[in-house]
This record gives structure tokens, sequence and C-alpha cells, in this order.
């Protein structure tokens, strides 16, 4: 069963305005954490946003907030203001205890392209 | 900040080769780390989980004798694809984790780019 699930392959935004990727996951464990990930062309993972899965409060970093609704199992990243820098690909990605030890497990990815 | 180092970041060999990756971390003590790899306009997925001074434990799917994996150190993790064949050209990526479990988010590498000819 799919862990993690990024239904939108591919999104656009005009510069300036704001933006949702959105992230469902599956998971019985009640301790959990999410993250989301940006991946440029170049390759490399950017840590963008951390939510845990017992935080009462919607985590903020900038421009990017994690709508997280627990009941859901949803966690969503809204981009604000987005910049044209802001087109990459977006990776929503889960972390919890598996086995006894830890794994990151990501979704499919969003490719988010901002336009002018 | 945590930085976690990848090398190369890039290789062309012949088919049969086998590859080094070294992943380390340069400014903390890695008790865990993980090896990714990505096919083009696709998602990470993860190979293998190494922990220090132990075995390495494959996801299911993964060729434990074609992907060796050694973390003899903290700070050190390898990953050698051995006698590579076409089919093995992607992108490795490496990450660590400090544990235990926190809020920090998992360090990666910026990648190593396999192409076998």
């Amino acid at each position: 069963a799919q862990k993690i699930t990024q239904t939108q392959p591919g999104m656009f935004v005009q510069e300036k305005e704001a933006v949702t990727l959105d992230c469902t996951y599956d998971t019985s464990d009640p301790s959990y954490g999410l993250f989301w990930y940006k991946q440029p062309s170049s390759g490399e993972m950017i840590f963008l946003i951390y939510q845990g899965s017992y935080d009462q409060q919607n985590a903020t970093e900038g421009r990017y907030s994690l709508n997280f609704q627990k009941a859901r199992k949803s966690a969503n990243l809204v981009i604000s203001a987005s910049q044209l820098g802001d087109s990459a690909m977006y990776f929503c990605a889960m972390r919890e205890k598996m086995d006894s030890s830890y794994k990151l497990i990501f979704g499919s990815g969003t490719r988010l392209l901002v336009r002018p | 900040g945590a930085v976690v180092s990848q090398h190369p970041s890039w290789v062309i060999c012949k088919s049969g080769t086998s590859v080094k990756i070294e992943c380390r971390s340069l400014d903390f003590q890695a008790t865990t780390m993980f090896w990714y790899r990505q096919f083009p306009k696709q998602s990470l997925m993860l190979m293998a989980t190494s922990n220090e001074g132990s075995k390495a434990t494959y996801e299911q799917g993964v060729e434990k004798d074609k992907f060796l994996i050694n973390h003899a150190s903290l700070t050190l993790s390898t990953l050698t694809v051995t006698s590579a064949h076409p089919e093995d050209s992607s992108f490795y990526i490496c990450s660590a984790f400090t544990g235990p479990w926190s809020n920090q988010p998992q360090h990666f590498g910026d990648g190593t780019r396999l192409s076998i000819l």
C-alpha cells in the first residue's frame, strides 16, 4: 500500500501567488514525522519544513507552511508569494519506525512550474 | 549546519566495472545512513539502511550482492555497485540520520549520477 501519496504530478502557479501541494499519508504508528523536500534540476535534496505527529501547531518556515490535518492524514505544503526559483520537484516524505529502524519514505513528487 | 558529502558526483564507466560511492557526514556522527536510487522523473526509492558497525538492511527487491554497503565508521558509508550494467545507470543519493528520534531533517548528499556504457 502507498505510504505517501502525492496526487498532483505537475502544478503551475503564477509568480507572486500562493500554491498548495497535496500530500496524504498512511501509518498506524502514532509517532511519525512528515517532511517536505525540494529537488531542483541539479538533483540535490533541499529540506523545507518538518511536522511532527505530536505537534499541536502547523509548521512554518518563511514562505513555507504545512497544513497538517492529522485526522485526515494530510500534510499539504503551502508556498506563499511564489518565486521563479521555486520551480522544482517537491517531495513529501514520512519518517516512521519500521523493523526497529527509522526510515524516510518519499511520495512520487509534484513538479511545480512558476510562471512569470 | 550539518553537511553530507557524497563522492563522486558523476561516474561514467564500462559495463562490468565495479563502482564505489562514498558518503561522509562532515560535522556530525551518523549512526544510520540511507541509500536511495532515483530514476529520471521518478521519486527516491530506498535501497538500504546501514547502521554503523553492523550489516546493512536491504529493501525488498534490492540485490545484496549487487549493491554492497559498508558503514565502517560513524562518518562514512560506501555503496559499491558490483559488475555494473547499463540497467544500473541511475542517480544514487545517500542520506544521514543522527538518531535517536529527533525532529531534525535527514541530511542528503548531492547525489551521484552513474552511467554505465
